[in-house]
């Protein structure tokens, strides 16, 4: 089973507050994900991070920002939140380079933080 | 443009009954593709994982198969439970983790009634 956490599983916030969504994972993995997903849609990846120090944007642009100061620790934070920020956000993980399923890139996925801006 | 479509987009089966979940892709070069099944409010989980020479892998009572030169894959799950109740969402990669991306389709949202 795979030891990735999100919290909070849910948030409600109003307009203009500053959210901090926290992802941890204690499989030592290198490579770090955060999805955004919308019903009936497919995830898309908003930020992605190869090791400490290392964060990219991804392919949907975000007003999300993020950081990797930790191997383990991977936090979203949005600085004011606005309803269209009103989504499902999923943390994941996947092996480090070497490891078995480095090449075949399984993401292990956390519970997901859905967030409410009101 | 690289996709990956799945159909159909949701599907209501009795428990007991076998279904069929279709994936096709236009992603190229192609690495692999996964099957995850994301229970409602958790996050995805892999199934299965199909590579080039792979035609056919099971998982218990899942089944997936893929034909690399018509880039077609099915998910094919045998006597449903109540508990596949679930999306099902193909994801496709073009290199692998390293260096490549990952496609992900919309998934098709199973319901399994009793």
């Amino acid at each position: 089973e795979a030891d990735i956490y999100q919290t909070p599983r849910y948030l409600v916030i109003g307009t203009g507050k500053k959210i901090t969504l926290e992802c941890s994972q204690t499989m030592g993995h290198d490579k770090m994900y955060w999805y955004q997903q919308d019903p009936g849609m497919e995830l898309h990846l908003i930020h992605y991070s190869y090791g400490v120090n290392s964060t990219e944007k991804g392919d949907l642009s975000s007003e999300s920002t993020v950081s990797r100061i930790r191997t383990e620790h991977f936090p979203l934070t949005l600085e004011s939140a606005r309803p269209s920020h009103t989504s499902q956000y999923l943390c994941a993980s996947s092996g480090p380079s070497g490891a078995k399923d480095s090449r075949t890139g399984e993401l292990f996925f956390g519970e997901g933080s859905r967030l409410t801006v009101l | 443009k690289n996709q990956v479509e799945q159909s159909p987009q949701s599907l209501i089966i009795l428990e007991g009954k076998n279904c069929t979940l279709q994936c096709n892709y236009t992603v190229s070069p192609f690495s692999n593709l996964r099957w995850y099944k994301q229970d409602t409010g958790r996050g995805p989980v892999s199934l299965t994982i199909m590579t080039f020479s792979e035609n056919t892998k099971s998982n218990g009572r899942y089944t997936a198969t893929l034909d690399a030169d018509t880039k077609q894959s099915s998910l094919h799950i045998t006597a449903s439970q109540l508990s596949d109740s679930a999306s099902y969402i193909c994801v496709v990669s073009d290199r692998g983790s390293t260096l490549g991306r990952l496609y992900f389709g919309r998934g098709t949202q199973l319901t399994v009634w009793p």
